[in-house]
């Protein structure tokens, strides 16, 4: 059960748009609507942001959207804020009914 | 309010048992799943496993199959993450995560996360 790829590290400006991708297999991202991502301070516990692909749970800015096509999901943030530095993970259930994280995204605004 | 609340770090030698805790409260502990997730020192999140409280029915993570031991008491809302003979590479801090249920299904993400148990082996 390999983990899923995703960049080691993106960057913005203040006000700009990244993406973050992250890619699986046909027995996980490509083929369940499950898959979700978290953002992570430095010495903090992960924090769910979407669910289920594109979902974004109560509370969390609709600056944050998700997608997916095939075997790869993305996180867009937009309106880039210096809060959102962080480390970003995806997560995906899988055909072996596990979960498997993303190598993890080093989010930097400049 | 929903809480999971960790037991606190831990410092154990090459060899040494152990077991961590996460006590749920807020919410009803046999209704939603546990899982337990790895991080290692400067590096990402690894799904370990995860326990159905109301059964005790496990569900592990090739890498971590057999090298621990989940389990949960439900009568004290309490999860269990376990070690019969720790290795130096165990050290890591540990998160537990509920997992989020609905009209008896569960669902592949967590709403709610422990603040993380920091385990140290070291000789």
């Amino acid at each position: 059960q390999s983990a899923l790829t995703q960049p080691a590290s993106v960057s913005g400006s203040p006000g700009q748009s990244i993406t973050i991708s992250c890619t699986g297999t046909s027995s996980d991202v490509g083929g369940y609507n499950y898959v979700s991502w978290y953002q992570q301070h430095p010495g903090k516990a992960p924090k769910l942001m979407i669910y289920d692909v594109s979902n974004r749970p109560s509370g969390v800015s609709n600056r944050f959207s998700g997608s997916k096509s095939g075997n790869t999901a993305s996180l867009t943030i937009s309106g880039l804020q210096a809060e959102d530095e962080a480390d970003y993970y995806c997560s995906s259930y899988t055909s072996s009914s596990t979960l498997v994280f993303g190598t993890g995204t080093k989010v930097t605004v400049l | 309010e929903v809480q999971l609340v960790q037991s606190g770090a831990e410092v154990k030698k090459p060899g040494e048992s152990l077991r961590i805790s996460c006590k749920g409260s807020g919410y009803s502990f046999t209704s939603y799943w546990i899982s337990w997730v790895r991080q290692m020192p400067g590096k990402g999140l690894e799904w370990m496993g995860r326990i159905d409280p109301s059964d005790s029915y496990t569900n592990y993570s090739p890498s971590f199959q057999g090298h621990v031991t989940i389990s949960a008491d439900k009568s004290i809302s309490t999860a269990y993450l376990q070690w019969s003979s720790l290795k130096a590479s165990d050290t890591a801090m540990y998160y537990c995560a509920r997992r989020y249920c609905t009209n008896g299904v569960c669902y592949a993400f967590f709403d709610y996360w422990g603040q993380g148990t920091l385990v140290t082996v070291s000789s």
